[in-house]
């Protein structure tokens, strides 16, 4: 299903915990992100990888951390220095980075209680 | 940090009439334009793009503008249907320490028949 999976589709946390969410990609694609969607704000970028054990914030980067270990894989890592972590959460990936069609996970909605 | 603007925020038309959406953006830099829609409770996907090379570009009742000079680029969907109902999202690609694209906060679309 446009091979990048995420997981898990919803998740709940409890304040204060850091919380993981899973993005793997089997389309051999290079380049890697992560977006937070939130009502009205579109889609802000937080972290992106364009190759593997490289990566650079994005704008809203405080609060959050990205590994890039492996080709297919780039986790992100919400902490509890995020101050609004509610939100709905889109990793996507693409061939060489953003000058190509970027696909899109179905994406992790992350509820803190 | 670079921005994508997007207008308008919403969008109501009649079944068969035009829409148009507006985006300016502000880095000089960026040479890719892509326009993405969302449905309700799915992931972003690709409806059209352009490069910083082409002016115009058409794919059946959609089609895309670019004014590079006045970093503006605009989509247009011609005689529209209930099933153009979602999201519709423009985004710019980012040239800072390689590329990513950043994305305008979106317009809904509602094609009432």
């Amino acid at each position: 299903d446009g091979g990048i999976t995420q997981s898990p589709k919803y998740l709940f946390r409890k304040e204060g915990q850091n919380v993981t969410l899973s993005c793997e990609q089997n389309l051999n694609h290079d380049a890697m992100y992560w977006y937070r969607q939130d009502p009205g704000q579109g889609l802000r970028l937080i972290y992106y990888s364009q190759i593997v054990n490289d990566f650079q914030k994005g704008d809203i980067a405080e609060g959050y951390s990205v590994s890039r270990e492996k080709k297919e894989s780039f986790p992100l890592t919400v902490t509890s220095a995020q101050k609004n972590p509610t939100a709905f959460y889109l990793c996507a990936s693409s061939l060489q980075g953003g000058d190509t069609e970027a696909f899109f996970g179905q994406g992790t909605r992350l509820t803190v209680v | 940090g670079e921005n994508v603007e997007q207008h308008p925020s919403t969008l109501s038309v009649q079944e068969g009439d035009s829409a148009v959406i507006k985006c300016t953006y502000s880095d000089s830099a960026s040479n890719y334009f892509p326009w993405y829609k969302q449905e309700l409770g799915k992931r972003p996907q690709l409806i059209i793009d352009i490069r910083s090379n082409v002016g115009e570009k058409k794919d059946q009742r959609i089609a895309v503008t670019l004014n590079k000079t006045a970093k503006h680029f605009s989509l247009h969907i011609t005689e529209t249907q209930p099933e153009d109902s979602a999201v519709y999202f423009c985004a710019a690609s980012l040239r800072q320490a390689g590329t990513a694209l950043i994305f305008g906060k979106g317009t809904t679309l509602s094609v009432s028949s």
